[in-house]
């Protein structure tokens, strides 16, 4: 099993410029979670899906980020435009709500994103 | 809404020390509650993991207990090492399919 895949891990990119960054859920799994983590903010949610479907994108700090899940083996956040500010790590975890894993989340290694 | 605090660091010991980092929650139901490690440049990784009141999670010398009573989790080791070095970070969800919300991390460095 390959784990979560995260593409790229790391994005250095000008300010208004577009960034999308990929994920690929660990197969079977049913709920893809995208988290950011800051220095300042920590680790905190920016929406999740479950098979594929937004369930809470009450974390997505506003309108220039949209994220889309358009099958169960892919999914993408998408930054229009960018600023300094979203400057972050970025991680993609996914999890299986039955079995013996419960609610344990599987974590990707990250983009580390850079908005000059 | 629920939350987690622990402690901050960073957390500095010699090898062969006893480690304590404490964790404390607030939460509205009957979280499982989690302890999650960050190597440098690596994603977050399961440590340790307790569903209900009084489990104990255990996992590579780390233990942690469910006090519902003083609604902590707060992770021990009672012998580190310099692999041990790393980011830890405790968490709660309220149930499977259910976002996790972490505390800030604490850093752990451990010297030879």
């Amino acid at each position: 099993d390959a784990g979560v895949i995260q593409s790229p891990r790391h994005e250095v990119t000008e300010m208004g410029q577009e960034v999308t960054l990929r994920c690929k859920p660990i197969s079977g799994h049913d709920y893809l979670f995208w988290y950011r983590q800051t220095m300042m903010r920590g680790l905190e949610l920016l929406i999740y899906f479950n098979n594929n479907v937004p369930i809470d994108d009450s974390g997505m700090p506003e309108d220039r980020f949209s994220a889309k899940m358009p099958n169960a083996s892919f999914s993408t956040l998408k930054i229009q435009p960018s600023e300094p500010r979203d400057s972050a790590v970025y991680f993609c975890a996914s999890s299986l709500a039955s079995g013996r894993s419960g609610n344990e989340q599987f974590f990707g290694p990250g983009t580390r994103l850079t908005v000059l | 809404g629920d939350s987690v605090t622990q402690m901050e660091g960073p957390v500095t010991l010699s090898e062969e020390a006893f480690l304590t980092i404490n964790c404390t929650y607030t939460a509205t139901g009957y979280p499982s509650l989690f302890w999650y490690v960050q190597y440098p440049g690596e994603g977050l990784q399961l440590l340790l993991k307790a569903t209900k009141a009084d489990d104990k999670g255990s996992n590579k010398g780390f233990e942690a207990t469910y006090r519902k009573e003083t609604t902590s989790f707060h992770l021990e080791k009672g012998s580190v090492q310099v692999s041990d070095s790393a980011v830890y970070f405790c968490a709660l969800s309220e149930g499977p399919g259910t976002a996790l919300i972490f505390g800030k991390g604490t850093t752990l460095s451990v010297s030879s």
